[in-house]
């Protein structure tokens, strides 16, 4: 299997554009997280899927972020306007079935960087 | 909310010496723990996992964890390091009646040849 593949791998646009990140995660699994990765914060939860259902988006920082998940292999994150403050590397992130004791499969991660 | 402490930024052991990476955690209920690892422009990848069972539980590149439910903790080691262990390490709790996984911030460490 290929892993989890995210798209692109670096993003670097200025702020106000609308940016879009991709995801597809490994075949076979069920639950599908996005992740965001700072210095300052850490590792952030930003919201998962269960079944392309999104379960819990508490973690989204605010309106301008947005996630679909339109089939069960594959899911995006939006940021419209993006600003500097979203300049991150966001992790897609994958497992057979949340809830449970299966372990997240990682992508390699999108380096936004928001000029 | 669960939550994890790693408390200390950096880990610097010389090649060969062991290797510990301290976690604590904070849940309502009986955890499932996790470690990952994280190497440069990377994404995080799994090593090991406790669920149930044995405190002692064997996972990749050598390492092992220890659970310790009367300390509340589940740390890291390796017996001999190697300066390729040289990467980011996280641990991970999710509650079992949660289904979000809080990730601690995180140990740098680093293996001197």
């Amino acid at each position: 299997d290929a892993g989890v593949i995210q798209s692109p791998r670096h993003e670097v646009t200025e702020m106000g554009q609308e940016v879009t990140l991709r995801c597809k995660p490994i075949s076979g699994h069920n639950s599908l997280f996005w992740y965001r990765q700072t210095m300052m914060r850490g590792l952030e939860l930003l919201i998962y899927f269960n079944n392309n259902v999104p379960i819990d988006d508490s973690g989204m920082p605010e309106d301008r972020f947005s996630a679909k998940m339109p089939n069960a292999s594959f899911s995006t994150l939006k940021i419209q306007p993006s600003e500097p403050r979203d300049s991150a590397v966001y992790f897609c992130a994958s497992s057979l079935q949340a809830g449970d004791n299966n372990e997240q499969f990682f992508g390699p991660g999108t380096r936004l960087t928001v000029l | 909310a669960q939550s994890v402490a790693q408390p200390e930024d950096q880990v610097n052991v010389a090649e060969g010496n062991p290797l510990t990476v301290k976690c604590t955690y904070s849940v309502s209920g009986n955890p499932y723990l996790f470690w990952y690892v994280q190497y440069p422009n990377r994404g995080l990848q799994f090593l090991l996992k406790y669920i149930t069972g044995d405190n002692l539980v064997k996972g990749s590149y050598g390492f092992e964890a220890e659970f310790n439910k009367s300390q509340t903790s589940f740390h890291l080691k390796k017996p001999s390091a190697l300066v390729s262990d040289s990467a980011l390490y996280f641990c991970a709790v999710r509650d079992r009646g949660n289904n979000r996984l809080a990730f601690g911030k995180g140990n740098q460490v680093v293996v001197i040849p």
